[in-house]
């Protein structure tokens, strides 16, 4: 049973970056799926941030692109989220999540962690 | 795509059918609509995928369909432990995109 689990400061300055990794343990990073993280604003819905794939080659919201990167640790089976320029609006339970690599079809994210709380506060 | 969800809260009792409706603001291709199932302090649950498809484990009293821009999830018979958020999310186009939910609440 592949579980994904969250970890990070749940409490990061306006400005500064926020920094959350998710390690993959019942399974290899290096699987065929994309490495997701989505995010749930407080009494709003998800937001879709971005994915990566084991080898490279991430994609992300165009809302959030000047300011995120997700990158992959195959070593340590993780990956990882940065948030630049973090305001108040950023505040939210971050889920890290994976979806099954497209072949003659594509599904959805299949698996969540069970998110953090981030606060940003001074 | 923009998901719209209605009702936004539906209050109803346990044996009851539930219909949740998801109007997207342009059609969905190849129905790569899903739905989530989430109770209070949990992950969102993968129930439907392609429309109609039921994932992994999922119970048949949760059925979904539809295609183009109109989806529905019909909870036939609900259990108590069915009350809780359902949001659909479209994976056709990016930017992923999620509905706003409806609450399922006695």
């Amino acid at each position: 049973q592949v579980q994904l689990q969250e970890s990070g400061p749940g409490l990061v300055k306006p400005s500064q970056t926020l920094s959350l990794t998710c390690t993959v343990s019942g399974g290899s990073i290096s699987s065929g799926y994309y490495w997701t993280w989505i995010r749930q604003l407080p009494g709003k819905g998800l937001e879709w941030i971005g994915y990566t794939y084991h080898n490279g080659y991430p994609h992300y919201n165009p809302a959030l692109k000047t300011r995120v990167a997700i990158s992959v640790d195959t070593s340590g089976n993780q990956f990882s989220l940065k948030l630049t320029s973090v305001t108040a609006a950023d505040t939210a339970v971050y889920h890290c999540a994976r979806a099954p690599v497209c072949s003659s079809d594509c599904y959805p994210f299949d698996n969540w962690g069970q998110g953090t709380l981030v606060t940003v506060s001074s | 795509i923009v998901l719209t969800q209605s009702p936004g809260t539906l209050s109803i009792s346990p044996g009851e059918r539930a219909t949740l409706s998801c109007r997207a603001s342009q059609s969905v291709s190849s129905s790569y609509l899903a739905w989530y199932q989430q109770r209070p302090g949990q992950a969102p649950r993968l129930l439907i995928y392609g429309a109609s498809s039921r994932a992994t484990g999922i119970p048949d009293r949760f059925s979904g369909s539809g295609s183009g821009t109109d989806f529905t999830l019909i909870i036939s018979r609900l259990e108590p432990e069915d009350f809780a958020m359902y949001y659909c999310h479209q994976y056709s186009s990016s930017p992923f995109t999620f509905g706003p939910g409806t609450k399922v609440d006695i």
